[in-house]
């Protein structure tokens, strides 16, 4: 039982440059999130799912984009990255009560 | 709309000494309460829950909370904290309602020195 596993867990992008980051999980959960967090801010959501084909925007969704084709995977796209979107990225899914279950992290950088 | 506020960014306690970090939320409906740890360079981790019933919840390494509806209040408590407590604690609250959204504080640096 692997929880929530993301790869890459270290990225380095150019200005411009596009990217997924993917997450899976393989506790059935239908409710899975992608958080962003940076220092003194906590973890702001940027995109979460309540199922498979259905997605919705988070507090910070600009520049990103999400697709839910399956129940386990949930990648999370950047665009066209900008120096702002330079951060450690979380993914979680939840269990039916709200408690979330998080992956590992990926940190990126733009340069 | 509901929010979590931690007033303490940063709380610098000795060894063996009894901490509480505090949490403060708004609702307007019921909530489900959450503190999670993050340690240097990992993800999150859930310390403890309360969903209902005892207003004391248990959790993980020693720590516990207490619910508290009149004071919208979910502190996080240790009698007495080790070094292996420097961590990052938030704080976060859901209505359990369709979304599941979790809203998160801002986090407290639980500093512990010897």
């Amino acid at each position: 039982n692997a929880g929530v596993t993301q790869t890459p867990k270290f990225q380095v992008l150019k200005t411009g440059q596009s990217m997924t980051l993917q997450c899976a999980q393989d506790m059935n959960h239908e409710y899975m999130s992608w958080y962003r967090q940076d220092p003194g801010m906590g973890l702001r959501l940027i995109h979460y799912s309540v199922g498979a084909g259905i997605t919705d925007q988070g507090e910070v969704p600009n520049g990103y984009n999400v697709s839910r084709s399956t129940t386990e995977d949930f990648p999370l796209r950047l665009l066209s990255a900008a120096p702002s979107q330079t951060s450690v990225y979380f993914c979680a899914s939840s269990s039916p009560w709200g408690e979330q279950f998080f992956g590992p992290g990926t940190r990126l950088t733009v340069l | 709309a509901q929010s979590v506020t931690q007033l303490d960014s940063q709380v610098p306690v000795f060894e063996e000494a009894p901490v509480e970090l505090r949490c403060n939320y708004s609702s307007s409906v019921s909530v489900y309460l959450f503190w999670y740890v993050q340690y240097p360079n990992q993800g999150l981790q859930l310390l403890l829950k309360y969903l209902s019933g005892s207003t004391l919840v248990k959790g993980i390494n020693g720590f516990e909370a207490e619910f508290n509806k009149s004071q919208t209040s979910f502190h996080l408590r240790k009698p007495s904290v080790h070094i292996s407590d420097t961590a990052e604690y938030f704080c976060a609250v859901t209505d359990g309602g369709a979304t599941n959204k979790l809203i998160f504080g801002t986090g407290t640096l639980l500093a512990v020195q010897p």
